[in-house]
């Protein structure tokens, strides 16, 4: 099945700072990338996604860049602010598996 | 629209106790999810159903059942509680048909259970 792994595990970073969290999968013929934000005691929700048509897709203070060849994919977060503070899921999927995979998680720490 | 609730919030148990968590979506989503989350794990999937009347493993099945009840329902049984089952587990529901264009879940608010 599918093996996805992400890092760093924890980021912390000055407010106003960039953050890069980067993620690999093995299975070459997933096709859809999402990326889930969880707040503290709260439930994860889907924050951005690329499908693999795609090379990069941009919303707001929020990127997602997919390299196919090398199977890898990142979630940028530019001019970051204290309540982007929360765990990031990363997750691959083949389109046709309705199941997703998710990467371990990475803490973020905006410091103010 | 409440999306997808879950029942209970929080729960208790004692080594070998019996319980069910209850999942329902008013999404008209096609496919639900069972996962649970361990500090370092991430999210991992227990047991899934594409479609009302099937259900299949997921990553980590053992120690659990799941029953879809109807297209809106989809529930946990955790027949003999261990201390490893100690976690939160979270429903979610996804976007329906295959040939969809993508694989959106949406999730409930989560059970956190511990199992003493």
């Amino acid at each position: 099945g599918e093996n996805v792994e992400q890092h760093p595990s924890t980021l912390s970073v000055q407010e106003g700072d960039s953050a890069v969290i980067k993620c690999t999968y093995s299975d070459s013929a997933s096709n859809y990338f999402p990326w889930y934000k969880q707040e503290l005691g709260k439930r994860p929700q889907l924050i951005i996604d690329i499908r693999s048509n795609v090379g990069e897709k941009k919303d707001q203070r929020i990127a997602v860049t997919l390299n196919k060849t090398a199977k890898h994919f990142s979630l940028h977060i530019t001019e970051t602010q204290p309540e982007d503070s929360a765990v990031y899921f990363c997750a691959a999927s083949i389109e046709s598996d309705y199941k997703l995979s998710f990467g371990a998680g990475t803490t973020v720490t905006v410091r103010a | 629209n409440a999306g997808v609730t879950q029942t209970p919030k929080f729960q208790v148990l004692k080594t070998g106790q019996s319980m069910t968590l209850q999942c329902a979506q008013d999404m008209n989503h096609n496919s639900m999810y069972w996962y649970r989350q361990d500090p370092g794990m991430g999210l991992r999937l227990i047991y899934y159903s594409a479609s009302e009347g099937t259900t299949d493993k997921g990553e980590v099945p053992n120690g659990y059942n799941v029953s879809r009840l109807n297209k809106r329902e989809f529930s946990l049984r955790l027949e003999s509680a261990a201390p490893s089952q100690t976690s939160v587990y979270f429903c979610a529901s996804g976007k329906p048909g295959r040939g969809i264009s993508h694989n959106e879940q949406f999730f409930g608010p989560g059970t956190r259970l511990t199992v003493l």
